[in-house]
């Protein structure tokens, strides 16, 4: 059974910084790209980062590059997401989740639970 | 890209035939998926590719459309599928999400 477990989230303030992990379990992390997605409390959806199954190729969405760190350690089936300079607007639940393969490639077809970050002074 | 979805909340039976559409502003192909989120659950891909079920996901869900305008159809509702929709263009990154359609009891 495929299972993604996110932890590291928690409250912050304003110009701080976080470190998010995903635990990875139940299939072959290392030959799967893996993504980072957030939801605003009552909000939608937005993409944050993909990630190449080899850390080769990396994407960020405008509103976090520069300030958040995608990383991933094939050997520990675990990846991660540094957040720095947080803004209020960054407050969210915090999905990891495994990118398809082949045809399904550009979707998510398995997601962690989250993990919320709020980030309040 | 964005993505609008339509519409933005509906209400039905048990039963009941439900269709969600979305629209892209630009043309996707057909890099498009829908996903189902219900509260505590993870969210769960349902259809990529446009059209293309999920291994797992009943029959009564379906999906069509191509470049810009897409729908997810229901065929029969079940208990289990009132649960809030939404919509993902894969067709450009950053990938993107409709605003979400809230399938509501009647």
């Amino acid at each position: 059974e495929v299972q993604l477990v996110e932890s590291g989230g928690g409250l912050v303030q304003p110009g701080g910084s976080l470190r998010l992990s995903c635990s990875a379990s139940g299939f072959s992390f290392s030959t799967r790209w893996m993504s980072w997605v957030r939801q605003a409390p009552g909000k939608g959806l937005e993409w944050v980062v993909n990630m190449k199954y080899d850390g080769s190729e990396i994407s960020y969405v405008d509103s976090v590059r520069g300030r958040f760190t995608v990383s991933r350690d094939n050997a520990k089936s675990s990846l991660y997401l540094q957040m720095n300079s947080l803004r209020v607007d960054d407050t969210a639940v915090y999905y990891c989740v495994r990118m398809g393969g082949l045809e399904a490639r550009r979707t998510a077809d398995q997601w962690g639970l989250g993990t919320l970050v709020i980030v309040s002074s | 890209i964005q993505m609008t979805q339509s519409p933005s909340s509906v209400s039905a039976s048990v039963g009941d035939r439900v269709t969600i559409t979305c629209r892209a502003s630009q043309g996707v192909s057909t890099w498009l998926a829908w996903y189902q989120q219900q509260p505590g659950r993870a969210l769960k891909l349902l259809i990529y590719g446009a059209s293309t079920l999920q291994s797992g996901v009943p029959s009564r869900f379906s999906g069509s459309g191509s470049g810009t305008d897409f729908t997810l159809t229901i065929s029969s509702l079940q208990p289990e599928d009132f649960a809030t929709y939404y919509c993902q263009q894969g067709g450009g990154f950053p990938y993107t999400f409709g605003q979400g359609t809230r399938l509501e009891i009647k």
